[in-house]
């Protein structure tokens, strides 16, 4: 089965500094990943894909990489905002398959 | 637009009752999906419908049956309630274009308890 892990359950950061995000991907790349928001109570929000041949996709302070040679995916938050704070879920497929995702909370 | 639409928000069943979950878009998407959230476990896909017309099971099927009524509402039957499908469940829609299917647009989830 094609799995899709993310490192971290939690991630706790300063006002200001960058979140980073792994999502990591087993058997075949996929033809792209794609990373969603959810707060709590809600259902998760788009936020950005990026496919296999593409290294790096920016979105105002987000920026995500694709590495198909270490099947991984990372997702950065710079100059992070406590508005940030939610769970951030990476996912694969067209029929999506999702990780389990990183709540990201940041402090003022 | 109102995007996707789910109902009931909230429901408790007990052991055995049947029940439908309705979902809707207004977006003319032609691909819908059911979904359930469990603590630490991600959303898993249920039930997909690539158009209208079609259904096919996702990770974990059983115990549940889908209806695409038409291109709008796709449907989640629980015909026989078990407290393992308690669960926040989630629809969601996207367009299917020239295979690839692009970015998905979530519903706001029905709370199912089942006692």
């Amino acid at each position: 089965s094609q799995k899709i892990e993310q490192n971290s359950e939690a991630l706790n950061i300063q006002e200001g500094k960058t979140a980073t995000l792994t999502c990591n991907y087993t058997n075949y790349s996929p033809a792209y990943l794609q990373w969603y928001r959810q707060d709590p109570g809600r259902g998760p929000v788009f936020l950005l894909l990026i496919r296999e041949n593409e290294k790096e996709k920016r979105k105002e302070r987000l920026k995500v990489t694709f590495d198909t040679t270490l099947k991984q995916s990372l997702f950065h938050i710079t100059a992070s905002q406590p508005a940030d704070s939610a769970t951030y879920l990476c996912a694969r497929g067209y029929k999506l398959s999702f990780g389990a995702g990183t709540t990201v909370t940041v402090r003022a | 637009n109102a995007g996707v639409t789910q109902t009931p928000k909230f429901q408790v069943l007990k052991t055995g009752q049947s029940m439908t979950l309705q979902c809707a878009q207004d977006m003319n998407h032609n691909s819908m999906y059911w979904y359930r959230q469990d603590p630490g476990m991600g959303l898993r896909l249920i039930y997909y419908s690539a158009s209208e017309g079609t259904t096919d099971k996702g990770e974990v099927p059983n115990g549940y049956n889908v209806s695409r009524l038409n291109k709008r509402e796709f449907s989640l039957r629980l015909e026989s309630a078990a407290p393992s499908q308690t669960s926040v469940y989630f629809c969601a829609s996207s367009d299917w274009q020239q295979g690839a299917t692009y970015e998905q647009y979530f519903g706001p989830g029905t709370r199912l308890t089942v006692t």
